[in-house]
């Protein structure tokens, strides 16, 4: 199975200021027979279901903020936000699916200061 | 507009099974390339993929130990709606539980259900 390993696993911000979380896999994401990078991140806010932000390395899913941000290669993969903002609170986690069972990381809890 | 409802009982005793439905509205699970998952949630912890089902009713279910043999997820176009059974219920399977959609149109598992919180005690 793919692991997937989330740092930091608590992450206070300031509004306004950057944040970035980083998730490695025990393998390489990307598939190389089309060339994508199966690494997706969602955001869950307390209480809810998960929510798409990034799928496929760094496409912006349908109505999230440009201050999302995916990139990565390798086993090693990040989510930036250009400028947290308080709405942006919650857990977030990173998600493989280039094989099955598709996995999570451990989550990083994400907190205005 | 898509949307996927959970359903099933709050409350299950040890060593029963659990049946839970995802109901989709919106989108056909006959639509080649859509497939619809379940994920478990226990409480205060990490999300964890259980099984998926596709359009042409390949199936994929979790190899972790703790699951085997015990999951099988089943569908029916007719109702547009996925089926997962959990057999030999322990206390450890409490959480909530997701099911989520996964399609090309507009992105893979842009689309999950509310949740439905299941709880496993005598």
């Amino acid at each position: 199975d793919v692991v997937m390993t989330q740092t930091p696993l608590s992450l206070p911000v300031t509004p306004g200021e950057p944040a970035s979380i980083s998730c490695s896999s025990s393998q390489s994401l990307l598939n190389s027979d089309d060339g994508n990078t199966y690494v997706d991140w969602y955001l869950q806010k307390p209480g809810q279901s998960p929510h798409l932000l990034i799928y496929s390395l760094s496409y912006r899913a349908s109505g999230v903020p440009d201050r999302f941000s995916g990139s990565g290669s390798g086993t090693d993969y990040t989510l930036k936000i250009s400028r947290v903002d308080t709405e942006d609170v919650g857990v977030y986690y990173c998600m493989q699916r280039i094989e099955f069972p598709y996995s999570f990381g451990q989550g990083t809890k994400l907190e205005i200061k | 507009q898509v949307t996927l409802k959970e359903s099933g009982p709050a409350l299950v005793k040890p060593t029963q099974s659990l049946t839970l439905t995802c109901s989709v509205s919106g989108l056909s699970l006959s639509t080649s390339g859509v497939g619809v998952g379940w994920i478990r949630q226990p409480p205060g912890k990490a999300l964890d993929w259980l099984a998926l089902i596709f359009w042409d009713d390949d199936k994929l279910y979790s190899p972790s130990p703790s699951l085997q043999s015990r999951l099988t997820i089943s569908k029916d176009t007719s109702k547009n709606q996925v089926v997962l059974t959990m057999t030999n219920m322990d206390p450890v399977d409490t959480g909530t539980y997701y099911c989520a959609l996964e399609t090309d149109d507009p992105s893979p598992f842009a689309y999950w259900g509310q949740g439905s919180l299941v709880t496993v005690s005598s």
